[in-house]
């Protein structure tokens, strides 16, 4: 079966400080990869996408930035945060054979300080 | 574009009511159709999905079905319990890399 992770769980970080969230899927291959983040009582923002190794596309400018080194391995990073990037930070997978359901992780909550 | 628009909250029910959130959406072509749940602190669910016109989707007793012609899917369950507390969102894919387009999230709160 398969299986997503996310670490770390929750993350308190200072204004300015680099981020980086890591994902990794189990047991498919060559997912649809993505990131979104949530704010307080808000609904969901898509970040990046990615259908393949080192293809990525950004959904909505800013100081964030997405990587994928591994077929199964999805980066967010950031060289310096802003206050405006606290929020709960969820990775999720689809397959390109389904009808493209999504699988969400268990999530990261970051606090920008 | 594709949009999703649902029900606005927070809905708060007592136990056994039965409940009904509002889904219609805006696409081109014939998206899939899904129910997903997220409990406090976690992840989004898949809750159920309909691929097709007319399509019922179902499970833990919940039920939508995919409505061509109205462009919905509202989300029904017939007795609420204290564990659907929750919030739920509908959603929405193409083929465009399966991109969904959510809802902004139905928030209920079920009282015993």
């Amino acid at each position: 079966s398969q299986t997503i992770h996310q670490w770390p769980a929750t993350l308190v970080q200072p204004v300015g400080s680099p981020l980086s969230l890591e994902c990794t899927v189990e047991g498919t291959s060559n997912p649809n990869l993505y990131w979104y983040r949530q704010a307080a009582g808000r609904g969901l923002q898509l970040l990046f996408y990615s259908v393949g190794i080192g293809q990525i596309s950004s959904e909505v400018p800013q100081n964030l930035s997405a990587s994928r080194p591994q077929d199964r391995q999805f980066i967010l990073s950031s060289k310096k945060l802003l206050l405006s990037d606290s929020g709960f930070y969820l990775c999720a997978w689809s397959s390109g054979t389904q009808f493209y359901e999504q699988y969400f992780g268990p999530g990261t909550r970051l606090t920008v300080t | 574009g594709n949009s999703v628009t649902q029900m606005e909250g927070p809905v708060t029910l007592s136990e056994e009511a039965f409940l009904t959130i509002n889904c219609t959406y805006t696409a081109t072509g014939y998206p899939s159709l899904f129910w997903y749940v997220q409990y406090p602190g976690e992840g989004l669910q898949l809750l159920l999905k309909a691929t097709k016109a007319d399509d019922k989707g179902s499970n833990k007793g919940f039920e939508a079905t995919y409505r061509k012609e109205t462009t919905s899917f509202h989300l029904e369950k017939g007795s609420v319990q204290v564990s659907d507390s929750a919030v739920y969102f509908c959603a929405l894919s193409s083929t465009n890399a399966g991109k969904s387009t959510f809802g902004d999230g139905t928030t209920l709160t079920v009282k015993p």
